[in-house]
């Protein structure tokens, strides 16, 4: 199995520009989480998707958005890229929605300048 | 407000040592907690949680209510310890499951 797999693994924008970071979870698992990771502090939770839906949703602006399809991948989406956006950006699978057991990708590492 | 605090942002002992990693958390109602580690170059990974009451590498958490905290021990640290800590706790909120993280420790073991 591949685990959770997440693309790019490092990309550079522009402030004012948009971004999609993709991510595919473990073969079967239905839950897909965000996690934004500042350096230097925790992951903070930015949106849970299952079964193609928004679960939950973190103190995020409008500027980030997500979605999951079919095959429950998933892409988090980000608008008009400012400095502080700059972080790793984390995609945890689960089996269900409320589910003790998750997997973490490696991450997209996201730099803004 | 839910809250998980580390306290120690870095955290040195040598080889054999036993090591504490300190976890305090807020939260109104039974958490659920659990230690994330994350090894140099690798992804976060789930170390242990306190509902399996499980010791995984050696390591041991208790959950104690009355102190809101949940330390994360081992009596004899390995080389290969050295990693860095995250203790989170899960918040159910309308039919969603967040994890809350701490700011993490970062553990050094010297030889």
């Amino acid at each position: 199995d591949a685990g959770v797999t997440q693309s790019p693994t490092h990309l550079i924008k522009t402030r004012g520009q948009h971004v999609t970071l993709r991510c595919s979870p473990i073969s079967g698992h239905k839950s897909v989480s965000w996690y934004q990771q500042v350096l230097g502090q925790g992951p903070q939770f930015i949106f849970q998707y299952y079964e193609k839906e928004e679960r939950g949703r973190g103190n995020f602006p409008d500027r980030f958005s997500a979605r999951q399809f079919p095959n429950y991948s998933s892409e988090l989406n980000v608008n008009a890229l400012l400095l502080g956006d700059s972080a790793l950006y984390l995609c945890a699978s689960s089996l269900f929605l409320l589910n003790y057991g998750y997997t973490f990708g490696s991450g997209t590492r996201l730099t803004v300048v | 407000a839910q809250r998980v605090t580390q306290p120690e942002k870095l955290l040195s002992v040598f080889k054999g040592a036993p090591v504490e990693l300190k976890c305090n958390y807020s939260y109104s109602g039974s958490p659920e907690l659990f230690w994330y580690v994350q090894y140099s170059r690798q992804r976060l990974q789930l170390l242990l949680r306190h509902i399996s009451r499980e010791s995984i590498k050696g390591f041991t958490a208790d959950l104690n209510k009355g102190e809101t905290s949940f330390h994360l021990k081992k009596p004899f640290a390995q080389e290969e310890d050295s990693a860095m800590y995250y203790c989170a706790l899960t918040l159910t909120q309308g039919g969603s499951e967040k994890l809350v993280f701490g700011k993490g420790t970062k553990l050094t073991v010297n030889p």
